[in-house]
């Protein structure tokens, strides 16, 4: 079974200090990942996604992730936060269900904080 | 693309009465599924439709809940007999298909139940 395990379910850092949020998976077959932001009250929007291409993935507003088999990690990072960035953040992994879909499990998310 | 549309986006309810929620997909998305996310937890997955047919069906969705896509185009996904453990949100996403790099799900705002 597919899973995957955000570490930390806080994090806080200053405006203009890099972002670093951890998340490593576990997968029986080559995974495909992905990281979502939710702001309050709102749904989730994809930040950025790995299919199996480039190890390192550009997402939106500044945001990159990069995959390391030997680590089974996909950390997402950004080298300087803005205050617009204080949000949730969930990793996610996908796999192919017998439904013929793309099954997404979604870790427990880590919260964001942007300190001025 | 005008994204997944969600309503009502709030809805408060006394226990024991029925809900209805409403989810539009993006226009081009032949699938469709219906999440419900709790306080601090990931999006939790219940049900899948390829165009009008429900495919998949988990376990959290219990016999008080139901969803339907009549025409493959909106979803309805109704609780009947609301208890307070129904409170959560309750998130739509829709992807097109056609293979695993391209099947990414797309999510709408959520409808949030409080159910007193």
């Amino acid at each position: 079974a597919q899973s995957v395990t955000q570490l930390g379910s806080h994090v806080s850092v200053s405006e203009g200090a890099l972002v670093l949020l951890r998340c490593n998976y576990s997968s029986s077959v080559p995974p495909y990942l992905f990281w979502y932001v939710q702001y309050p009250n709102q749904g989730l929007q994809l930040l950025l996604k790995y299919t199996s291409a480039a190890t390192l993935v550009k997402g939106i507003n500044g945001f990159e992730a990069e995959f390391k088999k030997s680590e089974t990690s996909f950390h997402l990072t950004k080298p300087s936060a803005h205050m617009s960035d204080a949000a949730e953040y969930f990793c996610a992994v996908s796999d192919e269900s017998s439904g013929g879909y793309q099954k997404v499990t979604f870790g427990t998310g880590t919260k964001l904080q942007v300190i001025p | 693309d005008t994204g997944v549309s969600q309503n009502p986006r709030h809805k408060i309810t006394k226990r024991g009465q029925n809900v209805t929620f409403r989810c539009d997909p993006i226009s081009e998305h032949n699938r469709l599924y219906w999440y419900r996310q709790t306080l601090g937890q990931g999006p939790e997955f219940l049900t899948y439709f390829q165009n009008e047919a429900q495919l998949e069906k988990s376990r959290l969705l219990s016999d008080r809940f139901s969803a339907e896509r009549p025409k493959g185009s909106f979803s309805t996904l109704e609780i009947q007999r609301t208890e307070q453990g129904d409170s959560a949100m309750y998130l739509c996403a829709s992807s097109r298909g056609g293979g695993r790099s391209t099947d990414t799900q797309y999510f709408g705002p959520g409808t949030r139940l409080t159910v007193l």
